[in-house]
C-alpha cells in the first residue's frame, strides 16, 4: 500500500465548477499536511498547508480528518489556469522529509 | 533572488556513465533534498542535508552518492548510470527557522535525464 494515495484522475470540468480531490495517507503519526501544485513539466509548489482546523486560501479549502487520516482539497469557480497536478504531501519523519502522493489531475475548460 | 537552481537541464547518458547534478540555492537554507519523479510516482526522496558537511539516506538512495562542501551547493551522483535512473530529478530546500515559510520546501525546475 502507497503511503500517500490520491486518485489520478484526470478530473475534466468547465470553468467555474467545484472540484474536490481527496487523499489517504497510512501513517497516522504524521504533523503536517500540504498541497502542492505541480505544472506540466515543473517543479512543485506549495498551495497551501493543511491544519487540522480546516482552511481556506481565496477559492481553495483544505481540510483534514486525521481519524480517518484523509485530506481534501475543494476548489470552487475553476479557472483555466487552475490546470494543472495537485500533489497531496505528508511529512513522514524528522527533517520535514515528504511523502508525496502521485498527483491527482485537472483540466479545466472553457 | 534565483532561488533553487539546477544544472544541467537535460541529460543523456549511456548505460555505465557517470554525472554530476548540481543543485544550488541562494536563500541560506540549512535543508536540502533530492527527489526523482517517475510517471505515476509520487516524487521519492533520494538523499537529504541538514547542513553543510552532513548528508543521510532517504527512500531510494541505492545508485547515488551526494556531498554538501557548502551550504548553498548540494551535488548529486550517478557513478554507473543504469536505465533505471531515467527520470526527473528535482532538487528542494528549506529552512528550519520557525517564519513564514517554516514548513515549506522551494523546488528547483528539475533535471531530465535520459539513460540509454
Amino acid at each position: 500500500r502507497k503511503e500517500v494515495e490520491q486518485d489520478p484522475g484526470p478530473f475534466n470540468v468547465p470553468e467555474g465548477a467545484t472540484v474536490a480531490f481527496n487523499c489517504t495517507y497510512s501513517n497516522s503519526a504524521s504533523q503536517s499536511f500540504f498541497w502542492y501544485r505541480q505544472d506540466c513539466r515543473k517543479e512543485p509548489k506549495l498551495l497551501m498547508s493543511v491544519y487540522s482546523s480546516g482552511n481556506e486560501d481565496g477559492r481553495f479549502t483544505a481540510q483534514l480528518n486525521r481519524a480517518s487520516q484523509y485530506i481534501s482539497l475543494l476548489i470552487r469557480d475553476s479557472k483555466l489556469s487552475d490546470s494543472a497536478t495537485y500533489l497531496c504531501v505528508v511529512n513522514g519523519g524528522g527533517y520535514n522529509k515528504l511523502i508525496f502522493g502521485a498527483g491527482t489531475r485537472l483540466a479545466v475548460h472553457p | 533572488n534565483a532561488g533553487v537552481t539546477q544544472t544541467p537541464k537535460f541529460r543523456v547518458l549511456k548505460t555505465g556513465q557517470s554525472m554530476t547534478l548540481l543543485c544550488a540555492q541562494d536563500m541560506n537554507h540549512e535543508y536540502m533534498y533530492w527527489y526523482r519523479q517517475d510517471p505515476g510516482m509520487g516524487l521519492r526522496l533520494i538523499h537529504y542535508s541538514v547542513g553543510e558537511g552532513t548528508t543521510a539516506k532517504g527512500e531510494v538512495p541505492d545508485g547515488y552518492n551526494v556531498s554538501r562542501l557548502k551550504k548553498q551547493n548540494f551535488l548529486l551522483g550517478l557513478e554507473s548510470a543504469a536505465p533505471s535512473q531515467t527520470s526527473v530529478y528535482f532538487c528542494a530546500s528549506r529552512t528550519p527557522r520557525r517564519g513564514s515559510s517554516y514548513n515549506e520546501q522551494f523546488f528547483g525546475p528539475g533535471t531530465r535525464l535520459t539513460v540509454l
